[in-house]
Formats: structure tokens, sequence, C-alpha cells
């Protein structure tokens, strides 16, 4: 049974820290997101790729977030310095080229 | 204005109940529609695409009104296991994935 997965499930972290999220997009899926939610915000989508390239990362907060596929089987959102205003949900979703995603369990941010 | 919108709910229905979710989008481009549920700290999970002709999966209908541009959910005699979140999401053709803030369904005995 073929899942997205994400690493860490849950992260507490101080303001002013680094935090670093992985996501293993389902093999032979071309096309990976990053999405945040909230309870004020729901789904936010922060960036997406496909075939490792970035398409969109206009959603992303250029100045302290960054996101990159260092290969096909791996995307990083990573935040520098991260605030207390980050703390959310971080979903990585996968899918083949422009059909519906699967998304993976989820990081579970709070920022102190 | 967002891009996808949708009523936040509460739907608070009992069991048996005839419900219907609708979401509006603004870019008239949009290829391709879908719609989620997504239960309490989980991940959402695709429930049905969206197709222009209509589609049916047993008590679910999902619908396309490229006119009006909206797509609705219907939900035929409702469970209990039915209560979630229902969230709308809208592509366009470059594959750009949006949701909608999503409508909180809870069914009741």
């Amino acid at each position: 049974d073929a899942r997205v997965t994400q690493t860490p499930r849950h992260k507490v972290t101080e303001m002013g820290q680094e935090v670093t999220m992985r996501c293993q997009p389902i093999l032979g899926h071309n096309t990976v997101f990053w999405y945040r939610q909230t309870m004020m915000q729901g789904l936010e989508l922060l960036a997406y790729f496909r075939n490792r390239a970035p398409l969109d990362d206009s959603g992303m907060p250029k100045d302290r977030f960054s996101a990159e596929m260092p290969d096909a089987t791996l995307a990083t959102l990573k935040i520098q310095p991260s605030e207390p205003r980050d703390s959310a949900v971080y979903f990585c979703a996968s899918g083949l080229n422009r059909d519906y995603p699967y998304f993976g369990p989820g990081t579970r941010l709070t920022v102190l | 204005r967002k891009e996808v919108e949708q009523d936040p709910g509460p739907f608070n229905v009992p069991e048996g109940a005839t419900v219907a979710f609708n979401c509006t989008y603004s870019n008239s481009a949009s290829q391709s529609f879908f719609w989620y549920r997504q239960d309490c700290r989980k991940e959402p999970k695709l429930l049905m695409s969206v197709y222009s002709s209509g589609n049916e999966d047993g008590r679910f209908t999902a619908q396309l009104n490229r006119a009006s541009q909206y797509i609705s959910l219907l939900i035929r005699d409702s469970k209990l296991s039915d209560s979630a979140t229902y969230l709308c999401a809208v592509a366009t053709q470059g594959g750009k994935l949006i949701f909608g803030q999503g409508t909180e369904l809870s069914v009741k005995p």
C-alpha cells in the first residue's frame, strides 16, 4: 500500500530555531505539493514541484521558508528562523502529473 | 476574495438526511475539480473527482457547473460515519491545486 511519508510527525521548537520537514512521495509520482493547515486559514498551498522543478512557491514567505527536492524521493521544507505564527500542520502530497494528489500524515509543528 | 470558497458550516443533520455542499471558484480556466474528506487530526483523502457530466458513487453525487463556476457534493441517507470536514479542490491547467476552507458536517443519531 503506497503512501506518502513525512518526518517528523510532531515537532516542538523554540522561536528562532531552524525546522526541517521531510517528505517521501509515492514512488513514481512526479508532482509534490506542500500545504500548511491552520484553523484560521484552512489548507494553504505553499509550493509545488513537478519533476523536481519548482512550479509555484508564491504561497510561501520567502524570507524564512524554503522548499527543495534534492532527488525524486525526497522533498524538504525548511523554516529559518521559525516564529510562533508558523505553528500549524504541514502536509506534503504527491501525485502523478495533474491527477489528484495523495496526502501524507502531516507534521504538526509548534513553535514556542 | 479567496480563489475557492466554501460555506464553513457546521452542518448538523440527523441520520438519514440529505445534505448538499457548494463550492465556488474564481478562476474560469480551472481544469480539474475534486472533493476530499478530512477526519479530525488526519490528512485529507480523496472522496471523488468531479466531472462536467456529473458523477455518482453510492450515496455521493458530485456536479460541476462551469458557467456559474461552482461544484457541489450531495450526500444522501447520511450516516454517522459521514461526519467529517469536506474540502473542495480546484486545479489550474498547470496543476496548481487550491483548496476551499472546508465544510464541517456532523451527523447525529
